[in-house]
């Protein structure tokens, strides 16, 4: 299975702020990388997938990056909506595996 | 607007079968792939498996091979639902069950059910 290590675990940031999330695959995954927002009592949101490609919907502040087994989550200027967990996937090969979440707190 | 809906019993006791159901609305599950996603309390989110139809008869399965010898997804076109069936629980089985569709295998999971709770217990 492919392992995703995603960094930091948590982070206090606040309202404006520039913030970035890590997402390390344990071998290649050829840009093959989603990235969700969730909120307590709902499903995950896709915001990026291909690793940099925005999802129909989702707001210019969210970017991606990276490639090989190093993908960033960037939100440009954090809105008071955007306080959530934060998950990368690979889809590269099954089994999809997902990193541990980021807890995205004020 | 497509949406999906996670049902089933919120308690299932050690060693049975939890079966979840999800039911698609606003869409085909034609030429689709239907995942069960699962999250255990304070983890991460687990793939369990997916359904694909590439035509309205039988579905194409792939597991997890970690839980390939206790699950089986199936589903049924005409009324757009497809199914959990995990056998043997334990209690390292509790966790919040979601079902997502994606577009192709070379994309994520563009819509997900809001999760239903399951507890592995007698």
């Amino acid at each position: 299975d492919i392992q995703m290590t995603q960094s930091p675990s948590s982070l206090s940031a606040s309202v404006g702020d520039r913030v970035t999330i890590t997402c390390r695959a344990s071998q290649g995954i050829s840009d093959s990388l989603g990235w969700y927002q969730q909120k307590p009592g709902k499903g995950p949101k896709l915001l990026l997938y291909a690793a940099s490609r925005l999802e129909s919907g989702v707001p210019a502040r969210f970017s991606g990056g990276g490639s090989g087994t190093d993908y960033t989550l960037t939100i440009s200027s954090l809105q008071p909506e955007d306080f959530a967990t934060y998950s990368c996937q690979q889809y590269y090969t099954t089994p999809y595996t997902f990193g541990q979440g980021t807890k995205l707190e004020i | 607007q497509v949406q999906l809906q996670e049902s089933g019993p919120g308690l299932v006791k050690p060693s049975e079968t939890l079966s979840l159901t999800c039911t698609v609305s606003g869409g085909s599950l034609i030429r689709y792939y239907w995942s069960w996603i699962r999250q255990p309390p304070g983890k991460g989110l687990e793939w369990i498996g997916y359904i694909y139809y590439s035509g309205s008869t039988s579905g194409s399965t792939n597991y997890n091979p970690s839980l390939r010898s206790r699950v089986t997804i199936s589903g049924d076109t005409s009324k757009n639902q497809f199914s959990l069936d995990l056998s043997s629980v334990t209690a390292a089985d509790t966790a919040v069950y979601h079902c997502a569709r994606s577009p192709s295998i070379n994309y994520g999971m563009d819509v997900w059910g809001q999760g239903t709770t399951v507890t592995v217990s007698s």
